[in-house]
């Protein structure tokens, strides 16, 4: 069955300091990955995305992500963490089934910044 | 757009109780998902619609959860009767297509007394 592993329940990072968070996935297929972001009491918004191509994804605010086949890896990065970066951190499968296709999270990274 | 919708934002019910939460997707959108958030199962996929239709509902978690799309604009999400453990917040998204950007309405979120 598709799964989505993220490692690290809490990560405390110093601002300006450089951040990699932790997804591992498993999915027989190449997969759809996703990294999405969650602030405090509000949804989640889609930080980038993998279909295929580069491996190397840029997305929204100086996030990176660089999908691993052989490691079955798509860990988030960012060279320099902002306060305004704590939130929580989902990654995400696009996973198929016979009944159809849905994304499947991760439980998330919960990020904090101290200055 | 004003983007995904949910109403209502917070509720509070007892135990035995029908709730329905409600979801207003995208304009133009096909895919509409329900998830549930919890701290100890993070994000579940409770069941996701595709042009109106059900798709899958395995995650649906017993009979007491029911959702239904009777059109393109609105879906809603029954519990009857409601328990406590059903407390959670409840997502609602919407996309083009299940592999492109999924949206994510702020949640409902439920507690059960």
């Amino acid at each position: 069955a598709q799964s989505v592993t993220q490692p690290d329940i809490h990560i405390t990072v110093s601002e300006g300091a450089s951040l990699e968070l932790r997804c591992n996935y498993s999915y027989g297929a190449t997969p759809y990955l996703f990294w999405y972001v969650q602030s405090p009491g509000q949804g989640l918004q889609l930080l980038l995305k993998y279909f295929s191509g580069d491996t190397l994804v840029q997305g929204i605010k100086g996030f990176e992500a660089e999908f691993k086949r052989s490691q079955s890896s798509f860990n988030l990065r960012k060279p320099s963490v902002h306060w305004s970066d704590a939130a929580e951190y989902f990654c995400a499968v696009g996973a198929q089934n016979q009944a159809g296709t849905a994304l499947i999270f991760g439980k998330g990274t919960t990020l904090s910044v101290s200055s | 757009d004003a983007g995904v919708i949910q109403s209502p934002r917070h509720e509070v019910t007892e135990m035995g109780q029908e709730v329905t939460l409600r979801c207003k997707p995208i304009s133009g959108h096909n895919s509409l998902f329900w998830y549930r958030q919890t701290m100890m199962r993070g994000l579940e996929l409770l069941i996701y619609f595709n042009n109106n239709v059900p798709i899958d509902d395995s995650g649906m978690p017993e009979d007491r959860f029911s959702a239904k799309m009777p059109n393109a604009s609105f879906s809603t999400l029954k519990i009857q009767p409601s328990e406590p453990r059903d407390s959670a917040v409840y997502f609602c998204a919407s996309s083009w297509d299940w592999s492109t950007e999924a949206f994510f309405g702020q949640g409902t979120r439920l507690t059960v007394v």
